[in-house]
């Protein structure tokens, strides 16, 4: 049971436009939303996150989106820029049994074209 | 963040030997964890690793096959023992600071498995 879905594996954009990563989620007690970016050969470095209060944080280039009702979030890359090529990986955490549990997306590897 | 040093970063193993890795993070933090990327897939985490004591798996990973030490708040082992091709994968040490960064978990460079 994939509790947290990236639908599309791959997702190409070319250099100065925007790229729109999607997620999302079945579970509603999930209440921290978090997106990283891997590079071949390196573990996860996280990008931005965002709690359940909110429906938008922002930080520079990167926005990200909540929409609980629909249990989605997106990640929002303006402008794209070609070292943003790598792969995504949105994440959902939830308080279980006293610690938090990061659930982890099957990612999309986006590639921006210079 | 704190920064997370693994070893080995790398390795190529003989089917049915065991290997540790090792995971060293610069500042005491409140939560260890052990995840795994196999090829194409996403990252799934294998157990929390718990400060002196036993480790809490999740569903599909027991403790004869992958066990955990956490002797202290910075340092943590994971062993895949009896190894076989299906646990050629990435093995990636993580940890959250509530206290310091909050809801967030960073990761450590990751250990290249491939068992032959």
């Amino acid at each position: 049971d994939q509790q947290v879905k990236q639908n599309s594996p791959s997702l190409s954009v070319q250099e100065g436009r925007i790229s729109i990563l999607n997620c999302d989620y079945t579970n509603s007690m999930f209440d921290y939303f978090l997106w990283y970016k891997k590079y071949p050969a390196e573990g996860p470095t996280f990008l931005i996150s965002i709690s359940s209060i909110k429906d938008k944080n922002e930080d520079g280039r990167f926005t990200v989106f909540l929409n609980k009702s629909a249990k989605h979030l997106s990640l929002h890359i303006v402008p794209s820029q070609p070292g943003d090529s790598a792969v995504y990986f949105c994440a959902a955490s939830a308080l279980n049994s006293g610690t938090y549990k990061y659930i982890f997306g099957t990612g999309t590897r986006l590639k921006v074209l210079a | 963040s704190a920064v997370i040093s693994q070893k080995p970063s790398r390795d190529i193993c003989q089917r049915g030997t065991s290997l540790t890795i090792q995971c060293q993070v610069d500042s005491q933090v409140t939560m260890m964890f052990w995840y795994r990327q196999q090829p194409g897939q996403s990252l799934t985490l294998i157990a929390t690793a718990n400060q002196g004591s036993e480790a809490t798996y999740e569903s599909g990973f027991v403790i004869d096959k992958f066990p955990i030490s956490r002797p202290n708040l910075t340092f943590s082992t994971l062993t895949v023992s009896n190894m076989s091709p299906e646990d050629s994968s990435i093995y990636l040490c993580s940890v959250e600071d509530l206290l310091r960064t909050g809801n967030t978990i960073y990761f450590g460079e990751g250990s290249w498995l491939t068992v032959v």
